[in-house]
């Protein structure tokens, strides 16, 4: 399996910036995925990494490194809607149709 | 365009009966997947296929049993339900043509065991 470790619980205020962390072990990567889900609905896709660097998309953009196994979700300007839990996952160079290995997921609370 | 649905939304059995989520998608993709999320576990895999007619376990595949006969529905089946099979089941798809592989969930099935 894989190991990938993401923090329980965040907190942060509205129109804040937060960082969701995701370390990972693997002897085969091949891409990270992070993925926003809202209690009680399904998992939607944020944003997906195969190169090391920053993707900007709107309000959130994510960072890889693939030489210390981290990635991070960052979110600006904070609202109400966007508590929820992240999730990361990865893709492993050997897994086989598409697999993904997830993390337990980060969940944060904005407050007003 | 549905996209993926998923039946039922909630259900309610009892230990020993056998139960079948149904998963149905409209985009064609060549992957589908099942997974079950329980606090503590995150999203766990328990079935995935490839195509039709090709399906292989993933990480919690005991008590479970899937079908393929058509690209659009993968049934998850669970034979025997126990009480530990209560849990969120969500199906997710991918489109084997895209390299990367992103996985697009189905709402979820409730499934509570009694």
């Amino acid at each position: 399996g894989q190991n990938i470790d993401q923090p329980t619980e965040m907190t942060a205020t509205e129109g804040a910036i937060v960082q969701i962390n995701c370390t990972y072990q693997t002897s085969g990567f091949n891409g990270l995925f992070w993925y926003q889900q809202h209690a009680g609905e399904a998992p939607t896709f944020l944003s997906y990494n195969v190169l090391d660097g920053l993707e900007e998309k709107g309000r959130f953009s994510s960072f890889l490194s693939r030489s210390k196994g981290y990635s991070y979700l960052l979110l600006k300007e904070l609202q109400m809607k966007d508590s929820a839990s992240y999730l990361c996952a990865v893709k492993h160079r050997g897994s086989t149709l598409g697999r993904l290995y997830f993390g337990r997921g980060t969940q944060l609370t904005v407050w007003p | 365009d549905a996209g993926i649905t998923q039946s039922p939304r909630y259900k309610i059995t009892e230990t020993g009966r056998q139960v079948t989520l149904m998963c149905h998608q409209t985009w064609s993709h060549s992957y589908m997947f099942w997974y079950r999320q329980d606090l503590g576990h995150g999203l766990r895999l328990i079935y995935y296929s490839a195509a039709a007619d090709i399906t292989d376990k993933g990480e919690v595949p005991d008590g479970y049993v899937v079908s393929r006969s058509k690209t659009e529905n993968f049934p998850l089946t669970l034979e025997s339900a126990t009480r530990s099979q209560t849990s969120v089941y969500f199906c997710a798809t991918a489109d084997s043509k895209i390299n990367t592989d992103t996985q697009y969930f189905g709402p979820g099935t409730r499934l509570t065991v009694l």
